[in-house]
């Protein structure tokens, strides 16, 4: 089946240091999202991607599509200690399949 | 609170035991979906619904499991003759739009299940 491989599959980083994450597949997306998850919570989502090359911003997140659809990446800057979570990229190959989930980035911040 | 809840938030079973668990979707949105997530990894599709109707079945979904959204609402989960390997968190989601169409799935808080 398809998957999606997400690196690093953990980060330690700085409070203030900027991250950066990504997402490959074998396959092809037409859609690509990032997700973040606390402890004990469901995924919210942070940003959709709808087209090949799209960059989009959400506050101090920053994702793109990739040109060849096949990756995707997600940069936070300045992180804060609330960044902590798990980031998981997902995937949607055509209208009527069901969404892919990569296995999570686990980042912590220190203060 | 308008968000999709489910219940229990916590399960705890015995081996073979039936369980059931329900989610309560945002009121307005008429698809339904569930999840499966193991520690490490991320959620898995287990079964769509449009309304009352399942339209989709993901083959992790054995036979031993089933679900229904009988009045297109409130939506459960069953899963009979539990094993060990059933211990997940089990999502549930809900949206008004596809996501290809720019819908977002909101998910629930998530039933832990542990099978001892």
């Amino acid at each position: 089946g398809q998957q999606l491989n997400q690196s690093p599959q953990s980060m330690f980083i700085q409070e203030g240091e900027d991250v950066s994450m990504n997402c490959t597949s074998s396959s092809i997306f037409n859609t690509w999202l990032w997700y973040k998850q606390d402890p004990g919570e469901g995924p919210v989502l942070l940003i959709a991607l709808y087209k090949a090359g799209e960059l989009t911003s959400n506050g101090r997140l920053t994702a793109q599509f990739g040109i060849t659809r096949k990756d995707s990446f997600l940069n936070i800057s300045a992180s804060i200690p609330s960044d902590v979570g798990i980031y998981f990229c997902a995937g949607l190959s055509s209208g009527n399949t069901p969404l892919v989930f990569g296995k999570g980035t686990r980042l912590s911040v220190i203060a | 609170d308008t968000g999709v809840s489910q219940n229990p938030r916590h399960k705890i079973t015995k081996r073979g035991q039936n369980v059931t668990f329900r989610c309560d979707p945002i009121s307005e949105h008429n698809r339904l979906y569930w999840y499966r997530q193991t520690l490490g990894q991320g959620p898995e599709f287990l079964t769509y619904f449009q309304n009352e109707a399942q339209l989709e079945k993901s083959r992790l979904l054995s036979d031993r499991f089933s679900a229904e959204r009988p009045k297109g609402s409130f939506s459960t989960l069953e899963i009979q003759r539990t094993e060990q390997g059933d211990s997940a968190m089990y999502l549930c989601a809900s949206s008004l739009r596809q996501v290809r169409e720019g819908g977002e799935q909101y998910f629930g808080p998530g039933t832990r299940l542990t099978v001892t």
